[in-house]
């Protein structure tokens, strides 16, 4: 059985422009999180979707958003790129009302 | 101060020691996870626990939900075990895990 996807695995922008990274969950999981993992700083949660809606949200700017589609992959979106969004982001799926989160092997994106 | 603390945050030990590595936190949770993450940046999900001890070959997890307090041990330490350990803690209705810093084991061969 194929693990939590993600695109791509590295991307390089700059500052002021848009990036959307996707994930892919495992068959049969709904529950889609995003998490950061910036450079020096510990995993810090983005957004939870499950079942197609946002179900919570981390303490992240408007700029960070995202949606899930009907097959339950995922797409996180950061508008106006900033040079601290430099990290690692961090994809995991579950069931609905599992607890234990499988995760990807991340996106690092660097912001120049 | 952090809602999930983790012990030490670095740890250099010999090959075949005993190893610990403590997290305690101060919010009420569903579950709590033991990470291990490698150098390349992939996660990997060790335990998860809601009570009291579990074990998968040389590594141990357990949990006092009284004392909000979890502890990972690693018997007879390898090289391969070197990775950075992390403790995160789910409460339950918000759905997402809120992360320790992490424990940076290295083993020394």
């Amino acid at each position: 059985e194929a693990g939590v996807t993600q695109s791509p695995t590295h991307l390089i922008k700059t500052r002021g422009q848009q990036v959307t990274l996707r994930c892919s969950p495992i068959s049969g999981h709904t529950s889609v999180y995003w998490y950061q993992q910036a450079l020096g700083l510990g995993l810090q949660f983005l957004l939870w979707y499950d079942e197609g809606e946002e179900r919570n949200r981390g303490n992240f700017p408007p700029r960070f958003s995202g949606r899930q589609f009907p097959n339950y992959s995922s797409e996180l979106n950061v508008n106006a790129l900033e040079l601290e969004d430099s990290a690692l982001y961090l994809c995991a799926s579950s069931q609905t009302g599992e607890e234990t989160q499988y995760f990807g092997p991340g996106t690092r994106l660097l912001v120049l | 101060k952090n809602e999930v603390e983790q012990s030490p945050q670095n740890l250099t030990a010999q090959e075949g020691e005993f190893i610990t590595i403590n997290c305690s936190y101060s919010v009420g949770i569903s579950a709590l996870h033991w990470l291990q993450q490698h150098p390349g940046g992939g996660i990997v999900s060790l335990f998860m626990l809601s009570s009291g001890k579990k074990k998968h070959g040389r590594l141990i997890a357990t949990i006092n939900i009284q004392e909000k307090h979890s502890s990972l041990h690693i018997t007879a330490s390898h090289p391969r075990d070197s990775a950075v350990y992390i403790c995160a803690v789910l409460r339950g209705s918000q759905g997402n895990l809120i992360f320790g810093k992490g424990t940076k084991l290295s083993v020394k061969p």
